[in-house]
């Protein structure tokens, strides 16, 4: 247990569905980040919030969107996916700031996501 | 384009040799650098991570860092099947700029 919990762990949707990826962290960080990893191919960074506001969006498509009401929760609305949007989502905190050298993130178990 | 490159591999080891696992990034403000193992189907999970130059040591892990040759290692004594998995660098700026590789696949064979 890393402290990053995600819900729900698998996810079976159609592309005119729409649903949520929620993330917890219990680690008292104040930045989360959402990440895609598709079948062998290496860790994408989607978004990333430091003290609640989004600092980084690397070009992912509209039928993505981030909520992060506070700086423990964070959530993935999904709506009109695509087939090759299925993947294993994962949510991962850090602590920013302060002074440190290092910022290590701590990863969720990650929502695997299929899309039919 | 700051990046860090691993070899896919996979690198296989017999059980109880050293794997060495290597990285390079571009980015010379990167200030820590970091080791992750996946196993499949997994979240990677953190092994440890290292910001100045040398060897820094936990148990059976011992990283590597040479900040000039921009390199960064992972060495694994005693190899065990059990450390079959995918180990993911990764480099940091300060928490500005943090870029995974793409990892390498070790199989350690009994």
């Amino acid at each position: 247990e890393t402290g990053v919990t995600q819900t729900p762990r698998h996810l079976v949707m159609g592309m005119t569905n729409k649903k949520s990826l929620k993330c917890e962290q219990h680690l008292g960080h104040n930045a989360m980040y959402w990440y895609k990893q598709s079948a062998k191919k290496p860790l994408e960074l989607m978004f990333v919030y430091n003290f609640k506001e989004q600092t980084e969006n690397n070009s992912v498509p509209s039928r993505f969107s981030p909520e992060c009401p506070n700086s423990s929760h964070l959530f993935l609305h999904l709506h009109t996916l695509q087939p090759e949007d299925s993947a294993l989502y994962l949510c991962a905190s850090s602590q920013v700031g302060g002074g440190e050298v290092s910022y290590e993130q701590y990863f969720g178990p990650g929502t695997r996501l299929t899309v039919t | 384009q700051k990046e860090v490159e691993q070899n896919s591999g996979p690198l296989s080891v017999p059980e109880g040799a050293i794997a060495s696992l290597n990285c390079t990034y571009s980015d010379r403000g990167s200030q820590s650098f970091f080791w992750y193992r996946q196993y499949s189907g997994k979240s990677p999970e953190l092994i440890m991570f290292i910001y100045s130059n040398g060897d820094k040591e936990d148990g059976r892990f011992t990283a590597q860092l040479n900040k000039a040759s921009q390199y960064v290692s992972l060495l694994i004594r005693d190899s065990q099947p059990s450390d079959s998995a995918t180990y993911l660098c990764a480099g940091d700026n300060y928490g500005q700029n943090f870029v995974f590789g793409p990892g390498t696949r070790l199989s350690v064979l009994p």
